[in-house]
């Protein structure tokens, strides 16, 4: 199967700090790797796409110099959450997509199990 | 612009059977997908269509009817743990991924 993991699970960091995620495709190549941000009891938000080795195409509304994303292999995205501030306290997702030809099926999105930030 | 609408919130009996429904207005049809989500935790894949038909999986079924724009998922003999959000996406044109807000499925005993 197709599995993607993602670090940290929890973290907690005080207002001002940076904040880095890692996300990785365990098993396979992912070309397109996806952010998205679940504020309570609503739907995933995409942030941005990100494909390897070129710069990430980011959402309206999404401050691309207050969210970096990396991609900068096959196997690992990284989004920062630069300066983070409470109202950026939230559930942050990310999937990734494998390459055309991988045997992988019908190129579904294959999720990480999220990291919940904090801000104090 | 390119919109999926799926209900906000139903609620089912503990073996029975329920459908929720998509409606869909994308730029091109790349797929339709449907995916579970539990609380405090990240969607996981459940169903693909990209023909017309019913694609059965264990308990649970999707249909897709393209000329439509209309899939559904059907979940049968409705246990406890299906209590959770389930997400319709389509793929469009770009294959862009476009996603409806989800149903938040709630199940009694």
């Amino acid at each position: 199967g197709a599995v993607v993991s993602q670090h940290p699970s929890r973290v907690i960091c005080k207002s001002g700090t940076s904040v880095k995620i890692e996300c990785r495709s365990l098993d396979f190549q992912a070309t397109t790797m996806f952010w998205y941000r679940q504020f309570p009891k609503q739907s995933l938000m995409l942030m941005a796409t990100s494909n390897e080795g070129s710069k990430a195409t980011y959402e309206q509304g999404v401050e691309k110099d207050k969210f970096l994303i990396n991609h900068a292999s096959l196997t690992l995205s990284t989004l920062t959450v630069t300066s983070a501030h409470p109202e950026d306290s939230s559930f942050y997702i990310c999937s990734a997509e494998p390459g055309r030809g991988q045997a992988l099926g019908s190129y579904e999105q294959y999720f990480g199990p999220g990291t919940r930030l904090t801000v104090t | 612009g390119q919109n999926i609408d799926q209900p906000t919130e139903m609620t089912a009996t503990e073996g029975a059977i329920v459908q929720i429904n998509c409606t869909y207005q994308t730029s091109g049809f790349n797929g339709l997908f449907w995916y579970q989500q539990h609380a405090g935790e990240a969607p996981t894949f459940l169903s693909y269509n990209v023909l017309d038909g019913l694609e059965e999986k264990g308990r649970f079924s999707s249909f897709l009817s393209r000329s439509k724009g209309y899939s559904y998922l059907l979940l049968k003999e409705l246990q406890m743990k299906d209590s959770a959000s389930y997400l319709c996406a389509v793929k469009d044109s770009n294959y862009q991924l476009i996603w409806g807000a989800g149903t938040k499925l709630i199940i009694k005993p």
